[in-house]
């Protein structure tokens, strides 16, 4: 069946280090995209790709990192100097019209 | 920023229709609305989405106004699993895929 997947499902991760988290799609969707979500809140999008080797900021890019080497695989790196990493990330793909959601990584900073 | 204005929550009784409002009024000609729910700690999940003609699948019915500033999802028949938060989003569709900006959203809570 065709889907995204994202792993891990939970990650926990020391002050300080960066973590990547991972989005493989088998839609063959050209779109690609990172939110974030905190308790009680909305989605807030950190970067998004149109297309493989590019990619662009979105509303919330600092502290965050991405790579679109692949079609199939868009990658986010959490790094340390993201100062509020504990939250909730999503990510989607698209073929231009309509959004697929993956489930999603829990991410907890100690 | 989001263009769309939704109530923050909404009870319904499960078996009866749930109608979920939502304010675009800075909506573009070649903008869509699109609604999508998402059950706590899921990723969210597409529901339907139009330009300017109503629109009807198996999940909910999209009742868009004639100057498309205003929209609603209807759910016909509310079931307890359809507790979620609702989010109504416009966005353009090209060829490579648009950006989705969410709201707040509106979260449905379905009563026995």
């Amino acid at each position: 069946d065709g889907g995204i997947t994202q792993s891990p499902k939970y990650l926990f991760r020391k002050e300080g280090q960066n973590v990547t988290l991972s989005c493989e799609q088998n839609l063959n969707h050209d779109a690609m995209y990172w939110y974030r979500q905190d308790p009680g809140q909305g989605l807030r999008l950190i970067y998004y790709s149109q297309i493989v080797n590019d990619f662009q900021k979105g509303d919330i890019a600092e502290g965050y990192s991405v790579s679109r080497e692949k079609k199939e695989s868009f990658p986010l790196t959490v790094t340390s100097a993201q100062k509020n990493p504990t939250a909730f990330y999503l990510c989607a793909s698209s073929p231009g019209d309509g959004y697929t959601f993956g489930s999603g990584t829990r991410l907890t900073v100690v | 920023d989001a263009k769309t204005t939704q109530p923050p929550s909404m009870d319904c009784a499960e078996g009866r229709a749930a109608n979920l409002p939502c304010n675009h009024s800075t909506i573009s000609g070649n903008e869509y609305v699109y609604w999508y729910r998402q059950i706590h700690s899921q990723g969210p999940q597409y529901i339907i989405h139009g330009l300017k003609n109503n629109e009807t699948n198996e999940m909910a019915s999209l009742i868009i106004t004639e100057d498309r500033k205003s929209s609603t999802l209807i759910l016909p028949h509310a079931t307890l699993r359809d507790t979620a938060v609702y989010y109504c989003i416009v966005m353009v569709i090209y060829n490579q895929g648009g950006k989705l900006i969410f709201g707040q959203g509106t979260e449905l809570s379905v009563k026995p």
